[in-house]
C-alpha cells in the first residue's frame, strides 16, 4: 500500500515550456484534489475530482489544466508554465465525505 | 465563502513549554476541523481531525484541539513541547461535500533546547 505517490519530486522547467504532475493513488479513493503550497500563503486548492471523470476547479485553477479517466490517477497539467506557478505541489485524496485526506510527499517546481 | 485565520506566525518555545496555537474560521455552517503538521522538507501529517461529538479532539504526539463553536475555534495545544515539534502547522477547515480543504496560512513552530 504506497498510498498517495507523486512524481517527479523535483522539476525545473523554463518559462512556456510545458509538464505534468503525476499523482497515483491505491486506496481507492474517489475524491482527489490538487493544492499548491507558497510561502505565507498555506495551501491552496487548484483542482479536484469526486470520481472518475469528474473534475471541477478550486481556488487558483489558471494555467492549470486536470482529468480523471481512472479512479487512480489525476494528474496536472501546466500548458505553458510561468515563473507564478514555482511553487510546492501536493496531491491529495480521500475515500468520501468524513474521512481522512491523505497527501502526497509533495513535487517542487520551479520555473525559471 | 469560507476562511481560515492562523493568528501566530511564528512562535519559539523552550523544551517543556506548553503550547496553543490559535485558528478561527468563518462559516456558519456544519464543518470539519483539521490540524496538519509539516515538518521540514515532508508532506503534511494529520494531527487531529474533529467531525461531531466530543469538542476537545486527542491527536497524536500528545497534541489536542478544543472545538468552541460560539468562537469559531478550533486552538492546537499540547502541553509540554519537545525538539521534535519543530515543524510548520497548519489549521485547516472543510464544508459541503468532497475533499475540499481551506488551509490558514500556518504557524511556523521553532522549539529549542
Amino acid at each position: 500500500n504506497a498510498g498517495v505517490t507523486q512524481t517527479p519530486k523535483f522539476q525545473v522547467l523554463k518559462t512556456g515550456q510545458s509538464m505534468t504532475l503525476q499523482c497515483a493513488q491505491d486506496m481507492n479513493h474517489e475524491y482527489m484534489s490538487w493544492y499548491r503550497q507558497d510561502p505565507g500563503m498555506g495551501l491552496r486548492l487548484i483542482h479536484y475530482s469526486v470520481g472518475a471523470g469528474i473534475t471541477d476547479q478550486g481556488e487558483v485553477p489558471n494555467g492549470y489544466n486536470v482529468s480523471r479517466s481512472t479512479t487512480e490517477d489525476f494528474p496536472l497539467r501546466l500548458l505553458s508554465a510561468a515563473p507564478s506557478q514555482t511553487s510546492v505541489y501536493f496531491c491529495a485524496s480521500s475515500r468520501d465525505t468524513g474521512n481522512t485526506i491523505y497527501f502526497g510527499e509533495g513535487s517542487w517546481l520551479t520555473v525559471v | 465563502a469560507q476562511s481560515v485565520s492562523q493568528h501566530n506566525h511564528h512562535v519559539i518555545l523552550s523544551e517543556a513549554a506548553s503550547l496553543e496555537l490559535g485558528c478561527n474560521y468563518s462559516y456558519g455552517g456544519t464543518v470539519n476541523l483539521f490540524w496538519y503538521v509539516q515538518y521540514p522538507g515532508q508532506h503534511l501529517q494529520l494531527l487531529l481531525k474533529y467531525f461531531s461529538g466530543d469538542p476537545l479532539v486527542k491527536g497524536i504526539k500528545g497534541f489536542e484541539a478544543e472545538f468552541i463553536k460560539s468562537k469559531f475555534s478550533f486552538n492546537l495545544r499540547k502541553p509540554s513541547v519537545q525538539w521534535s515539534d519543530t515543524a510548520e502547522y497548519f489549521c485547516a477547515v472543510k464544508t459541503g461535500g468532497g475533499n475540499k480543504l481551506t488551509f490558514g496560512t500556518g504557524t511556523q513552530l521553532k522549539v529549542e533546547l
